[in-house]
């Protein structure tokens, strides 16, 4: 069972970028997952989450409106597209996965069981 | 939201003794749906505990959790050099929400 991120990076304030995270060892399809990011010394903020098949997602109100979570299930791939970025937005971001109760348009989050190892996100000019 | 209040902000302990962890919750916590997180530093985030008082698979049974409503508790029995971490409890039965962290320090 593996999540690996990966496209963080340097971006300027007001730039984007697009995270994934990579699913393996499990069944991508049956889980709920989420980005959970960390700001350099500080603690954990659950930023958006989406549901198995993608019918249902949510967003922290401080990213509302900016990102956009996506799914493939095909590729067992999470996405994170992030656009008008600002200097608070600057973080390690988690892929992780929630063994959540999802139906077709609706999702009841649990908690995260397995985590990625992150992938650090830079704004600055 | 539920807002989540870890205490105490620092717990300085040695290797061999019982750690207690506390997380509160502005209102009550549904069903019991309260998770705890273990982190070292340059690491992601590790499950321990789910619905209050599961340990996550592979977690030692020196971890356990305990709590109902708005009060729970993280016990580590007899703490470990690799125990040393920061913990966080999360709750999921309105929304989701993080605490802000306990950090377990060498003493």
């Amino acid at each position: 069972v593996q999540l690996v991120e990966s496209g963080g990076g340097l971006a300027q304030p007001g730039g984007s970028l697009r995270l994934s995270c990579a699913a393996s060892g499990f069944t991508f399809s049956n889980y709920a997952m989420h980005w959970v990011r960390q700001a350099p010394g500080k603690g954990l903020e659950s930023v958006s989450g989406i549901s198995t098949n993608g019918g249902s997602t949510y967003y922290a109100n401080s990213v509302k409106g900016r990102f956009t979570i996506s799914r493939d299930n095909s590729r067992n791939t999470l996405y994170l597209q992030m656009g008008s970025l600002r200097a608070e937005d600057m973080a390690v971001y988690y892929c992780a996965r929630d063994p959540a109760y999802c139906s077709s348009t609706s999702c009841y989050y649990f908690y995260m069981d397995v985590w990625g190892k992150g992938t650090t996100v830079t704004v600055s000019s | 939201e539920i807002v989540l209040t870890q205490s105490p902000g620092t717990l300085s302990l040695s290797p061999g003794e019982r750690a207690t962890l506390s997380c509160r919750a502005s209102q009550s916590v549904s069903s019991s749906y309260l998770a705890w997180y273990q982190q070292n530093p340059g690491q992601a985030p590790r499950l321990l505990i789910y619905g209050a008082s599961n340990r996550a698979t592979g977690i030692p049974d020196r971890f356990s959790g305990s709590g109902s409503g708005t009060d729970f508790t993280l016990t580590i029995s007899r703490l470990e050099p690799e125990d040393f971490a920061v913990y966080y409890c999360q709750q999921y039965g309105s929304s989701l929400s993080f605490g802000q962290g306990t950090r377990l320090e060498i003493k």
